[in-house]
């Protein structure tokens, strides 16, 4: 299948500080690129919807100056956790679907481990 | 928006016995549901999709149903075995310039030996 591969999958910053996590699709083109968060025993939370050349759409509830989105490319995505709190500790996940293919599978990256301190 | 519920939250079944996980749908318009599987610490993998003008899909020990007019869809898992053991999430996404998918809450399967 499609690999999606995110960067870093672990980090640990302080608070105040702000924090870049990368989703890129390496071996197909994405439009559109998605970022959920998990919480511990949770399900995936839609967070936004990264739309490349484009504004991101986010869900609601979601800051958009808090969780700033961009999507330069059509292979790389990219989510800033701005001004990090300890709330903010999470499991933050991309996927990525391959350009034109609306209702096929929706590959995912690793993961982003994100502890504030 | 696109609302998707799953149960049960946790499920436990013997080694060997079949394990059933439903999920029902909120918007009509959706017409794309996976199954995904994801281990602890791990990415969410795709098991099986179905589309919405397709009632039943078989792969193996794995089948998907999927009932629009009722708007659940459910996965069945025969024969357990210990690597079934997961977390499973169902999925709904609707054909359109987003085309995002929305989670279930998932289910925690445990199988017993």
């Amino acid at each position: 299948g499609a690999v999606v591969s995110q960067h870093p999958s672990r980090v640990i910053c302080k608070s105040g500080t702000s924090v870049k996590i990368e989703c890129r699709s390496l071996d197909f083109q994405a439009t559109t690129m998605f970022w959920y968060r998990q919480f511990p025993k949770k399900s995936l939370m839609l967070m936004a919807t990264s739309n490349e050349g484009s504004k991101a759409t986010y869900e609601q509830g979601v800051e958009k100056d808090k969780f700033l989105i961009n999507h330069a490319s059509l292979t790389l995505s990219t989510l800033t956790v701005t001004s990090a709190h300890p709330e903010d500790s999470s499991f933050y996940i991309c996927s990525a679907r391959a350009l034109g293919h609306w209702d096929t599978e929706a590959f995912f990256g690793q993961g982003t481990r994100l502890t504030v301190v | 928006g696109e609302n998707v519920e799953q149960h049960p939250s946790t499920l436990s079944v013997q080694e060997g016995d079949s394990a059933v996980i439903k999920c029902t749908y909120s918007d009509s318009a959706s017409n794309y549901f996976p199954w995904y599987k994801q281990e602890l610490g791990k990415r969410p993998q795709l098991i099986i999709d179905i589309r919405s003008n397709v009632g039943e899909k078989k792969d193996q020990r794995i089948a998907v149903t999927l009932n629009k007019t009722a708007k659940h869809f459910s996965l069945h898992i025969t024969e357990t075995q210990p690597e079934d053991s997961a977390v499973y999430f169902c999925a709904a996404s609707i054909k359109s310039s987003a085309s995002k998918i929305i989670f279930g809450s998932g289910t925690r399967l445990s199988i017993r030996p």
